[in-house]
């Protein structure tokens, strides 16, 4: 079974671009969460969407946005990129993802530097 | 509002020692808690969960963690460590309702020599 894919693994931009980062859950979960990852701040909670409606939200500014798709992929979007933006972005999917506290299973994640 | 604390940045071992890495946390309401842990240039991998009932919860790789709820302590232990255990482990809690959304501590890395 193929795990979480997070595509690209990469990526460099420039203050002020946007970006569009991707993942694919493992077959048949339906919950995708999204995870930045950085030196300072740690991991935190950026989003959580299940059966194509975001059904838990961090505490991000409006410049990151979600979305997922029928088939349960999901992607993330930053607009206005800022310095502190630079990160690992981490996608993880579950089941079902409520109140079973069923284990995440994570992506290897997409390592963001803004210049 | 939620939040993990674990106490220690680094926690130095041998190998065929026993590890700990500590834990405590503050929440309102019954936590969900977990252990993940990260090597190089990876994701997380989930090591073990508690939600409810024994205390005492078995993990992967010989992984076990005690709930303590007086203490508010989730720690994490495993009697022997290996080499190949050395990685940035972290602790996080979650509630009913919304357990996707982890909080997570700040990482504690496991060095185990030699």
């Amino acid at each position: 079974k193929a795990g979480v894919t997070q595509t690209p693994r990469y990526l460099i931009k420039t203050r002020g671009q946007q970006v569009t980062l991707s993942c694919s859950p493992i077959s048949g979960h339906r919950s995708v969460s999204w995870y930045q990852q950085t030196p300072g701040q740690g991991l935190q909670f950026l989003f959580e969407y299940f059966s194509e409606t975001q059904r838990n939200k961090g505490n991000f500014p409006g410049r990151f946005s979600g979305r997922q798709f029928s088939n349960s992929r999901s992607e993330m979007n930053v607009s206005t990129l800022e310095l502190g933006d630079s990160a690992l972005y981490l996608c993880a999917s579950s089941l079902v993802g409520r109140d079973r506290a069923e284990k995440l299973f994570f992506g290897s994640g997409t390592q963001l530097s803004v210049l | 509002a939620q939040s993990v604390a674990q106490p220690e940045d680094q926690v130095n071992v041998a190998e065929g020692n026993p590890l700990t890495v500590k834990c405590t946390y503050s929440v309102s309401g019954n936590p969900y808690l977990f252990w993940y842990v990260q090597y190089p240039n990876r994701g997380l991998q989930f090591l073990l969960k508690y939600i409810t009932g024994d205390n005492l919860v078995k993990g992967s790789y010989g992984f076990e963690a005690e709930f303590n709820k007086s203490q508010t302590s989730f720690h994490l232990k495993k009697p022997s460590a290996l080499v190949s255990d050395s990685a940035l482990y972290f602790c996080a809690v979650s509630l009913p309702g919304t357990a996707s959304k982890l909080t997570f501590g700040t990482g504690t890395r496991l060095q185990v020599t030699l």
